[in-house]
């Protein structure tokens, strides 16, 4: 069966600190791979995507960037975080072939710039 | 630019009501309409799903009626529990290879006993 993992779970850190947040998925290959971030209280934004390793897809334009080193692991950095990079991170991949879309999350990462 | 519209931002039920959540979306080349559910400090779990050339589909007590003239989708959650106190997102995928979803704002629903 395939399993997504993420972490960490929490993270605190200072204005101008660098940030990795890692993701990987299990037992599958080739999949597609996506970073979201929630706000409080709100919606689900797409931030990057990647369909293959070392193509990556960003979809607003901010203080964040993401790589894929490898097929199934998925990294979100930051030179300098700003207090509104706090939010709740969501890792998520999907079958990148098939009839089946649905998307699998993380269990996220909550970070909190202080 | 917002291109699903999720309404309400939050609903209050008792148990045994039946919520409805409405979605709009802009894209016609939305092919694919996920609900997913999130418990406070989970990620989202895929609820149920349906593609535009279905106008219904249930499973088990939730419902997804869809309307693809209007563009529009709504999920019913039929005798509502206290455990379906939770948050939905309604979302939508665009076609194409990334297969990226674009979600609305949520739902806080919470189901009184």
């Amino acid at each position: 069966s395939q399993t997504i993992h993420q972490w960490p779970a929490t993270l605190v850190q200072p204005v101008g600190s660098p940030l990795s947040l890692e993701c990987t998925v299990e037992g599958t290959s080739n999949p597609n791979l996506y970073w979201y971030r929630q706000a409080a209280g709100r919606g689900l934004q797409l931030l990057f995507y990647s369909v293959g390793i070392g193509q990556i897809s960003s979809e607003v334009p901010q203080n964040l960037s993401a790589s894929r080193p490898q097929d199934r692991q998925f990294i979100l950095s930051s030179k300098k975080l700003l207090l509104s990079d706090s939010g709740f991170y969501l890792c998520a991949w999907t079958r990148r072939w098939g009839r089946s879309t649905e998307a699998f999350f993380g269990q996220g990462t909550r970070l909190t710039v202080v | 630019q917002q291109q699903v519209k999720q309404s309400p931002q939050s609903l209050i039920v008792q148990k045994g009501g039946i919520p409805i959540i409405n979605c709009a979306y802009e894209n016609t080349a939305f092919d694919y309409f996920p609900w997913y559910q999130q418990f406070p400090g989970k990620g989202p779990a895929l609820l149920i799903a349906i593609r535009p050339d279905v106008s219904e589909k249930k499973e088990g007590r939730f419902t997804i009626s869809f309307n693809k003239s209007a563009k529009q989708f709504s999920l019913h959650i039929m005798d509502s529990q206290p455990g379906d106190s939770a948050t939905y997102f309604c979302a939508a995928r665009s076609s194409g290879s990334a297969r990226q979803l674009t979600f609305g704002s949520g739902t806080q629903l919470t189901v009184l006993p």
